[in-house]
């Protein structure tokens, strides 16, 4: 069966400190992957999003990153968080024309 | 730029009642699109998807509507349940191989007992 991983659930991170969120797919090979964020009482906004292993195309400039070492895995990454960077942080794929959202993180920043 | 976007931003109805949820959208790119429910502090779950060459979908309790010529989607909900309660999100899914995926801004449903 196919599934999406997405851990922490929740994390509290001062400001200035690094980020790395990670997302893990199952059941499927080749598939786009997605990282959204959501702020409180607002829509998903789409960050990044890679069609492929290494390739990584950004939608928003900010102080995030993104990653894809491997077909299946999905890295959010920063070097220092600002507290504008809180919210809701969601993972998702697209496959065999079927898009599912992981659990998602909340993060704050302190 | 392109942009889907709900008409209202809440809306209340009694149980049992039918539930109608709107959406506008200005991509004429867009060749899918997809409803949403979301429970606060949850992901995105899956309702009802549409695609850009039918104008009506059936599931359990909800129909989509899609009228391409005003690029205006709905949700309609029968017999609408407390469960129900939920924030609704339309999304795009824009024609091309990223497939990116662009939202509405979300209707919160509350369902009066």
């Amino acid at each position: 069966s196919q599934t999406i991983h997405q851990w922490p659930a929740t994390l509290v991170q001062p400001v200035g400190s690094p980020l790395s969120l990670e997302c893990t797919v199952e059941g499927t090979s080749n598939p786009n992957l997605y990282w959204y964020r959501q702020a409180a009482g607002r829509g998903l906004q789409l960050l990044f999003y890679s069609v492929g292993i290494g390739q990584i195309s950004s939608e928003v400039p900010q102080n995030l990153s993104a990653s894809r070492p491997q077909d299946r895995q999905f890295i959010l990454s920063s070097k220092k968080l600002l507290l504008s960077d809180s919210g809701f942080y969601l993972c998702a794929w697209w496959s065999d024309e079927v898009y599912t959202f992981g659990s998602g993180t909340r993060l704050t920043v302190v | 730029g392109e942009s889907v976007g709900l008409h209202l931003p809440t809306l209340s109805v009694q149980e049992g009642d039918n539930s109608i949820i709107n959406c506008a959208y200005s991509n004429s790119a867009s060749d899918y699109f997809i409803w949403y429910k979301q429970e606060s502090g949850k992901g995105p779950q899956f309702i009802i998807d549409i695609r850009s060459n039918m104008d009506k979908r059936q599931g359990q309790r909800v129909t989509v509507l899609l009228n391409k010529t005003v690029k205006h989607l709905s949700l309609q909900i029968a017999a609408t349940q407390p469960g129900d309660s939920a924030v609704y999100f339309c999304a795009e899914v824009i024609s091309g191989s990223a497939r990116q995926l662009t939202f509405g801004s979300g209707t919160q449903l509350t369902v009066l007992p």
